[in-house]
């Protein structure tokens, strides 16, 4: 069974002050490995989709990089407004179904 | 583009009745899927639909589940009889058939949600 799991579960950040989030993944071969964000209250908004090693996407202060074993999601320079939690979910080969990990919920002060 | 939405937003019903809840994809999307979040725990997939047909149904709980597509638009998920471990967000998602990349994964956006308290 996939397996995902990110760390660390929460995070406070003050603002300007850069982070990183990791998810740690299981995976029989990797189809894509997908990045949320979701706020109180709503669904899951599509970030990024990472299909190979090495590959990079970003996104205004966001930034997604890719290993074999891993992702890590990295915030530079973070806002109030990027307070949330982020979620990672990994798809496998001839696989529709997405496994998500549990998130980490990021705040931002001021 | 109008987004996945569903509807109700919230449900609070009692042990033992019926609740249906209804997703409208994308327009377009013929994958609509269904997944559930209990307090504490991650999202779950329930259940996969292409256009009307069910592709997947591995993580539907148990026989009071009942997902519907008819005409393969919108959906229905009902619960019927309700029990006190039903209670969570349930979520709709939906994504085109075909994949963003030729080998690539189909990416799948959410609707907001839908509450459901069993009490």
């Amino acid at each position: 069974e996939d397996q995902v799991t990110q760390s660390p579960e929460a995070l406070r950040l003050q603002e300007g002050e850069s982070s990183s989030l990791n998810c740690s993944y299981t995976v029989s071969g990797l189809r894509g490995l997908f990045w949320y964000r979701q706020d109180p209250g709503k669904g899951p908004e599509f970030l990024f989709t990472l299909y190979s090693a090495g590959e990079e996407k970003e996104k205004e202060r966001l930034k997604a990089t890719l290993t074999k074993k891993e992702s890590f999601l990295h915030i530079t320079a973070p806002k109030p407004e990027d307070s949330a939690t982020y979620l990672c979910a990994v798809q496998a080969p001839n696989d529709y179904k997405l496994s998500f990990g549990a998130g980490t919920t990021v705040t931002v002060r001021a | 583009e109008a987004g996945v939405t569903q509807f109700p937003s919230h449900s609070v019903i009692e042990k033992g009745q019926t609740v249906t809840l209804r997703c409208d994809p994308i327009s377009g999307h013929d994958n609509l899927y269904w997944y559930r979040r209990v307090m504490g725990k991650e999202i779950k997939f329930l259940l996969h639909f292409v256009k009307e047909s069910k592709q997947d149904e591995s993580g539907m709980p148990n026989n009071r589940f009942l997902a519907e597509r008819t005409g393969g638009t919108y959906s229905t998920l009902k619960v019927q009889p309700a029990e006190l471990e039903d209670s969570g967000v349930y979520f709709c998602a939906s994504s085109q058939v075909k994949p963003h990349r030729l080998a690539g994964a189909y990416e799948q956006y959410f609707g907001p949600g839908t509450r459901l308290t069993v009490t």
